[in-house]
């Protein structure tokens, strides 16, 4: 079965700008895997910030962009906050009805 | 915005079926896209999908679960739910019931509702 893969912690200072990345553990992503973002803070559902690639949830700030980067899908933070400091998920279609989330990635904002 | 909850025991014996159920309130199950999900998450882990239902009555499972899980829907009761079989302790997890998506023109937002999840802990 296909992997999707994140890094599994990232920092990034505040007011800096981090990229994180999602993968898979073969071939690239595409558009066509409508790739997602999510952040997750403890005890909490996730909450969507980015899907179909690059379009914002309703709500969220322009400081989140998705998009893709080589062969992989990103999601870029431009001048972070201390209340980004979260988990963060990727989801992508694989077709067949089939979705898969990757491992997520632990930010840390310090 | 729809509203999902989640309901079931929070506590499985090894080896007997988990089930749990979600009920969708501020809308119709048989409305929008009509494909409901689950999604589960151990703690300190990962999210991992489990499986969606379509309301034609076609489901979809995650591979790693297929021969275990089985999803269902009652739409007189604005409802749908999951049974796992056989679980272990590996099966601890905080279970997430969600809409598997909805299209906003010709662009694909997955999950974009979410119940609070529930904490289903597998133990003797």
């Amino acid at each position: 079965q296909t992997v999707v893969t994140q890094e599994p912690s990232f920092s990034v200072s505040p007011g800096g700008t981090v990229t994180l990345t999602c993968g898979l553990s073969s071939g690239s992503v595409s558009t066509t895997y409508y790739p997602s973002w999510y952040q997750q803070t403890p005890g909490q559902a996730p909450r969507t910030l980015i899907y179909s690639t690059n379009t914002r949830s309703s709500g969220v700030p322009d400081r989140f962009s998705g998009s893709i980067l080589g062969n992989k899908a990103a999601l870029t933070i431009t001048g972070a906050q201390a209340d980004d400091e979260s988990d963060y998920y990727c989801v992508l279609y694989m077709g067949s009805g089939i979705w898969v989330f990757g491992g997520g990635t632990k930010l840390s904002v310090l | 915005q729809v509203q999902l909850q989640e309901s079931g025991p929070g506590l499985v014996k090894p080896s007997q079926t988990l089930s749990l159920t979600c009920t969708v309130s501020g809308g119709s199950i048989t409305g929008g896209s009509q494909y409901w999900s689950w999604i589960r998450q151990p703690a300190g882990k990962g999210l991992e999908w489990i499986g969606r239902i379509y309301l034609s009555g076609s489901t979809n499972y995650n591979p790693s679960l297929k021969s275990r899980v089985s999803i269902s829907a009652d739409t007189s009761k604005n409802q749908f739910s999951l049974k796992l079989s056989s679980v272990t302790a590996a099966d601890t997890a905080v279970y997430y019931c969600a809409r598997d998506h909805k299209w906003v023109g010709e662009l694909l937002l997955p999950f974009d509702s979410w119940g609070p999840g529930t904490l289903v802990t597998v133990s003797s």
